[in-house]
Order: C-alpha cells, then structure tokens, then sequence
C-alpha cells in the first residue's frame, strides 16, 4: 500500500526544543497539505504545496513554524521554540490535481506532545 | 467565509440499524465540493465520499450516501444497515472547487456509536 506515510507516530519534547516530522505523501500526487487537529475538534488548515511551491499558509502558521517540500515530493514540518499550545495531532494529507474534485488522502498523523 | 456546521456532538444507533449524520454548510463560492470522513479511534482520517456542488445526483458509495440537499444547504451522510466497525468520529468538510485556495475546511465532527 502506498499512502500517506508521515514520521513519527509520536512525539514527546521538552518546551523550547525544536521538532521537525515528515510526510511522504502518495507518489503521483502533486498537492500536499498540512492540517493540526486538538482533541475534540476538526483539523485545520496549516499550509499546502503544488509540487514544490508553497502556494498558501493559515495564519495558525505563527513564525516559528516553517514548512517545506524541496523537489515537491516528501514534506517536512518545523516547529521552533516549542510550545504547550502546540500539542496536537499534525496531519499530512495529499492529492491529485487530476480530473475532478479530488479527495485529500491522510496519514496517520503525528501526535506532538510539549511537556 | 465558508463554514461547515455538525450538531450532534455524539450519536448511539443501534446495529444494523440506519443513521444520518447531520451536516450544513455555509459559502458564497458557487462551486464547491462536499465531503465526509471518518476518523477511527486511531487516529487516521479515512475518506468515505465526495458531492460536486453542480452533480445532479446524490453520491453513493456502499453503504455509504450523502443526501445533499443544495437548497438548504445540507449534505447529510445516511450510513445504511450500521456495523460496530463503524463507530468512529465522523467529519462533514468542504472546499471551494475553483477557488486557489485549495484547504479543506472541517466541521467539529459526530461520534457515532454504534450498540450490538
């Protein structure tokens, strides 16, 4: 099976550490996007990418996040100077620019947690 | 601003029993794309189905349809004869088709249990 493939499962840090996880979304897809979800709620839109192009940001997104995808197939997602707000679960999703409508396909996800 | 709303927080159905889960959404973009999702206990987002704002028909997919009712504004998700696999968070969402602004916007969800 080739799907979403994010790393880590988990994450447990220190406040102030910097964490970085990665998604390696479904090899034919061109689009990929970064969601965070708290307990009890739906995600919510970080960012996306069009192959390597960075082509919108949340204003969830505060300075000390940062998100990249290189030669526009895996993605990394940076936090600096963690904080405890920042624990969530940090979803990647990917899809196709093909044809219709297109679903968003989700890894598994990264749960992060700041103790 | 588009906005997808869910009011059942949780909902108990017996198996083998139908359920609708209920969804309205809200978006001045006259094309758009509907969708639902569920999300298991472990976490990952597992996608169920998918309305074109301009299909003429309700989408089925299994066991799975989606009442879509474009007047109102609804997109309800109507799961046909209920499984215990079934039990899970389910997520109504919606995307502006030709907007450049590709994100999926998600409602706050329903936890459907379902009863043996």
């Amino acid at each position: 099976d080739t799907g979403v493939s994010q790393d880590p499962r988990h994450k447990i840090t220190k406040r102030g550490q910097n964490v970085t996880f990665r998604c390696d979304p479904i090899s034919e897809h061109n689009r990929l996007y970064w969601y965070r979800q708290t307990l009890g709620q739906g995600p919510e839109f970080l960012t996306y990418f069009q192959n390597e192009a960075q082509l919108e940001k949340s204003r969830l997104l505060s300075d000390r996040f940062s998100a990249e995808r290189p030669k526009g197939s895996f993605s990394t997602l940076e936090i600096q100077r963690t904080e405890q707000g920042d624990s969530a679960m940090y979803l990647c999703a990917s899809s196709s620019t093909v044809g219709a409508d297109q679903p968003q396909h989700f890894g598994d996800g990264t749960r992060l947690s700041i103790l | 601003a588009q906005k997808i709303t869910q009011t059942q927080p949780g909902m108990f159905v017996q198996e083998k029993e139908a359920v609708t889960l209920d969804c309205t959404y809200d978006t001045s973009d006259p094309s758009y794309g509907l969708f639902w999702y569920k999300q298991p206990s472990s976490g990952e987002m597992i996608f169920l189905i998918y309305q074109g704002s301009y299909d003429q028909q309700n989408a089925t997919e299994g066991r799975y349809s989606l009442n879509f009712q474009k007047a109102r504004k609804s997109a309800n998700l109507v799961i046909s004869a209920s499984q215990l696999g079934d039990s899970a968070m389910y997520f109504c969402a919606m995307r502006a088709a030709y907007s450049s602004a590709s994100k999926i916007i998600f409602g706050s969800g329903t936890r459907l249990s379902i009863r043996p």
